[in-house]
């Protein structure tokens, strides 16, 4: 079984760029979360698509971040414009019953913003 | 408050030390606990889920202490292998669930 991908696995870019990332998540999966961890501090949560619909977007920082999920498979999340802020870890995971297995993380996206 | 504590470490043990690491939580309608592992620029991933009566999966064994808000995983004879960051996870219900900032292990030959 493919587990969680994501893409890009390093990313540079400049203040004020545009940066979109993906996730696939496992297979049958439909709950997909986003998390973000910034240097030094603990992973937080972002949001939760259950299939293509937004379950949750509470942990979103502030509109210039948006977060897709098209026909209820892979997600993007784009950073629009990126701050130096922004830099971090952007994990994505997915779960069939996070209640009882947890998650199942992709690899991260490394982003840097200079 | 943060809504999940954990002693960040660094924790340098001995090979085939029993070493163990707590968690505590803030909120009470806390549900679903879970240990997960991250090696250095990698996701985390996970461990164990915690239960209330306690489980053991190897050298690994997890508590939950509701009364005290805490849980704890304590690992037997280290292998260097087990040198990584642990994550506690706690799920409060719904959407919310909390990390905590991670604990850091060396296991040292």
């Amino acid at each position: 079984e493919a587990g969680v991908t994501q893409f890009p696995s390093h990313s540079v870019i400049e203040k004020g760029q545009t940066v979109t990332l993906r996730c696939d998540p496992i297979s049958g999966h439909d709950n997909l979360y986003w998390y973000r961890r910034v240097m030094g501090k603990e992973i937080k949560f972002l949001l939760h698509f259950v299939k293509e619909s937004k379950q949750d977007e509470s942990g979103m920082p502030n509109n210039r971040f948006l977060a897709e999920r098209t026909g209820g498979t892979y997600s993007t999340l784009k950073v629009q414009p990126a701050e130096l802020e922004d830099s971090g870890v952007y994990f994505c995971a997915s779960s069939q019953d996070r209640a009882n297995y947890g998650y199942t993380f992709g690899s991260g996206t490394r982003l840097t913003v200079v | 408050r943060k809504e999940v504590e954990q002693d960040p470490g660094p924790f340098n043990v001995p090979e085939g030390a029993t070493v163990a690491f707590n968690c505590t939580y803030s909120n009470s309608a806390s549900q679903s606990f879970f240990w997960y592992r991250q090696d250095c620029r990698k996701e985390p991933k996970l461990l164990m889920s915690v239960y209330s009566s306690g489980n053991e999966d190897g050298r690994f064994t997890a508590q939950l202490n509701r009364a005290s808000q805490y849980i704890s995983l304590l690992i037997r004879d280290s292998k260097l292998s087990d040198s990584a960051t642990y994550l506690c996870v706690v799920i409060l219900g719904g959407n919310q669930f909390y990390f905590g900032t991670g604990t850091s292990l060396t296991v040292i030959p």
